[in-house]
């Protein structure tokens, strides 16, 4: 079985302070680690995964398999930051994307 | 290109009725899903299908049926509506190198059972 922990389901973060959103995870096999995110009056998308090892929009996640975690970060926040943000899994071979239950971030001006 | 477009927005049933949520994706993607959204709960998969001519079960499926018509449409039928079946139904979409890991989202079908 796979499953995804977010355990915060709100979080609100002082505009230009550090974002961290939690995700802990599951999975017997091989992980890959998603992070999708909900902007209000706008459709859920794909905001970074582990494998591109990227920063999107001056976010990073990094995959600690000892750990078992995929926590999001962002060393200042910004208050078009303020959305639904859900981590997912998935794995090789495997069709079905698992989602946690989401932590809304709102960034106080 | 519109993507992933579902319809409709928004309806409201009364217990027992049926109804069938549509999906349509003109990204030429061979994979498509149905997904709930419930507060506290998140999203759960409720059937998908890998390919045309191919569906599967997801987390849950009880009292949906789905049908994939062709490459482009994939729909999700309520048989006999129940108050636990409100909630948001994403339709999604992924082409073949990113099956179960890059989606793209339709915006969403907000259903109200009475």
């Amino acid at each position: 079985a796979q499953r995804v922990t977010q355990p915060e389901k709100l979080l609100s973060v002082f505009k230009g302070a550090p974002v961290e959103l939690k995700c802990n995870y599951s999975y017997s096999g091989s992980p890959e680690l998603f992070w999708y995110v909900q902007y209000s009056r706008q459709r859920l998308q794909l905001l970074l995964r582990h494998i591109s090892r990227e920063s999107i929009k001056g976010f990073t996640a990094d995959l600690n398999k000892g750990e078992t975690s995929f926590h999001l970060k962002k060393p200042f926040a910004q208050e078009e930051d303020s959305a639904m943000y859900y981590c997912a899994l998935s794995g090789i071979g495997n069709e079905k994307l698992t989602f946690g239950t989401g932590t809304r971030l709102t960034i106080i001006p | 290109n519109a993507g992933v477009t579902q319809t409709p927005k928004f309806q409201v049933l009364k217990t027992g009725q049926s109804m069938t949520l549509q999906c349509a994706q003109d990204m030429n993607h061979n994979s498509m899903y149905w997904y709930r959204q419930d507060p506290g709960m998140g999203l759960r998969l409720i059937y998908y299908s890998a390919s045309e001519g191919t569906t599967d079960k997801g987390e849950v499926p009880n009292g949906y049926n789905v049908s994939r018509l062709n490459k482009r449409e994939f729909s999700l039928r309520l048989e006999s509506a129940a108050p636990s079946q409100t909630s948001v139904y994403f339709c999604a979409s992924s082409g073949s190198g990113d099956r179960g890991k890059k989606l793209f989202f339709g915006s969403g079908t907000q259903l109200s059972v009475l």
